[in-house]
């Protein structure tokens, strides 16, 4: 059991380009979640798929933002226009079910320059 | 607000000594709660999760909840410098046997000192 995978761990853009996050969930999990860390806003629940569905996105910028889920075995995070306030660790995570732990990834951290 | 608050926002312990952190929701939606651990550099790591009243012991960590407060403490005897992390409490809603959003508190960093 690999865990949840991350590509890339870190990645560098330019103000203005988009930049595409990967996460793969471990295999047999319902649910994979996005999170964005900040020192100022701590963890920050993005988006989550269940069973490949859009389930919530409350915490997404509208704008820029999108996530999907084509497959089981993988979602992505793709931001447009990236902007400095964007720089973060991105943190994908995946669970089996209710009341069982949640599995994170090892984040890719984004900078913004 | 935030719906779920930790404190301290930091704390220090002698190795071996004893740690207690605290988590305080105001959303009484939450039904469960867990106890995440994240090293520098690496993602949050679960803990140990606690859904009813009371405490749960798993080897030097010890959770317990009250779910009239909506309170939830984390202690750690016989501290590790391994122990050294950022901790998270966080809580979800019930959503009947499925996966749902977890709400993290703001963290608590515990050093270890030897």
């Amino acid at each position: 059991n690999a865990g949840v995978i991350q590509t890339p761990r870190h990645k560098v853009t330019g103000k203005g380009q988009e930049a595409t996050l990967w996460c793969e969930p471990i295999s047999g999990h319902s649910a994979v979640f996005w999170y964005r860390q900040t020192i100022v806003q701590g963890l920050e629940f993005l988006t989550y798929f269940r069973n490949q569905a859009p389930i919530d996105d409350s915490g997404m910028p509208k704008e820029r933002f999108s996530a999907q889920m084509p497959n089981q075995s993988h979602s992505t995070l793709k931001i447009q226009s990236t902007q400095p306030q964007d720089s973060a660790v991105y943190l994908c995570a995946s669970s089996p079910g209710q009341n069982s732990d949640y599995t994170f990834g090892s984040g890719t951290r984004l900078l913004v320059i | 607000q935030q719906k779920v608050q930790q404190s301290p926002e930091s704390l220090s312990v002698p190795e071996g000594g004893m740690a207690s952190l605290n988590c305080t929701s105001s959303d009484r939606n939450f039904q469960y709660f867990w106890w995440y651990r994240q090293h520098s550099g690496e993602g949050p790591k679960a803990l140990m999760s606690i859904f009813s009243d009371g405490d749960k012991k798993e080897g030097r960590f010890t959770a317990h909840l009250n779910k009239a407060s909506l309170h939830v403490s984390l202690h750690i005897r016989d501290s590790q410098p391994s122990d050294s992390a950022l901790y998270f409490c966080a809580a979800s809603e019930h959503t009947g046997g499925l996966s749902g959003k977890l709400t993290f508190g703001e963290g608590t960093q515990v050093t270890v000192i030897s």
